[in-house]
């Protein structure tokens, strides 16, 4: 079956490491897209790509960096710039021109 | 700048009744519009969308209505049943300029609908 894959579902970090989280599509799907879910609030717009080898920035990419080297995989590392890096993360992926995303289950990062 | 926004954090409606979430816009270059529902600890899961040329969709218990000149548009869910409640979001997808292809979302509203 055809979907979005995050790994892993819950994910603990120390304070100062970097952790990256992963992103597997087999839709076939062009356009990637990286969320921040925080408690009560919608989600933010970490990053976005639209074809492989390239990405831009969203709302909030400030301690974070991705990467688009394969059509099927958008990994997310979240680094120890980003201040506030507990919460729930989404990926998405659509096809061009396409506008229905379809986003995976989700990580849910908790810095200790 | 939130761009898309959605004024109510929560609703609470009667089974049966008529369930209407509205959400907001400012970007002129927003060319489509999207309803996502989400339950917790789960990613959202598409529900209906509607393209900047016209100003309803329907499917099934679930309506969009989009006023362009307004910026505004509503999902409407007849009859509304328990197993609507989530929280809904609103998206909206930007046809050009720099941001091409970016999708916003609004903050969601909590629907609860009691039997």
């Amino acid at each position: 079956d055809g979907g979005i894959t995050q790994s892993p579902k819950y994910l603990f970090r120390k304070e100062g490491q970097n952790v990256t989280l992963s992103c597997e599509q087999n839709l076939n799907h062009d356009a990637m897209y990286w969320y921040r879910q925080d408690p009560g609030q919608g989600l933010r717009l970490i990053y976005y790509s639209q074809i492989v080898n390239d990405f831009q920035k969203g709302d909030i990419a400030e301690g974070y960096s991705v990467s688009r080297e394969k059509k099927e995989s958008f990994p997310l590392t979240v680094t120890s710039a980003q201040k506030n890096p507990t919460a729930f993360y989404l990926c998405a992926s659509t096809r061009p021109m396409n506008t229905e995303a379809f986003f995976g289950q989700g990580t849910r990062l908790t810095v200790v | 700048d939130q761009q898309v926004k959605q004024n109510s954090p929560s609703l609470s409606v009667q089974e049966g009744r008529i369930s209407i979430l509205n959400c907001d816009y400012t970007n002129s270059m927003f060319d489509y519009f999207l309803w996502y529902k989400k339950y917790p600890a789960e990613g959202p899961t598409f529900l209906i969308s509607i393209s900047s040329i016209k100003d309803k969709n329907e499917d099934g218990r679930f309506t969009v209505f989009l006023n362009k000149s307004a910026k505004h548009l509503s999902l409407h869910i007849v009859p509304s049943q328990p197993g609507d409640s989530a929280v809904y979001f609103c998206a909206a997808r930007q046809a050009g300029g720099t941001s091409y292809g970016k999708l916003t979302f609004g903050q969601g509203t909590i629907l609860t609908v009691h039997p």
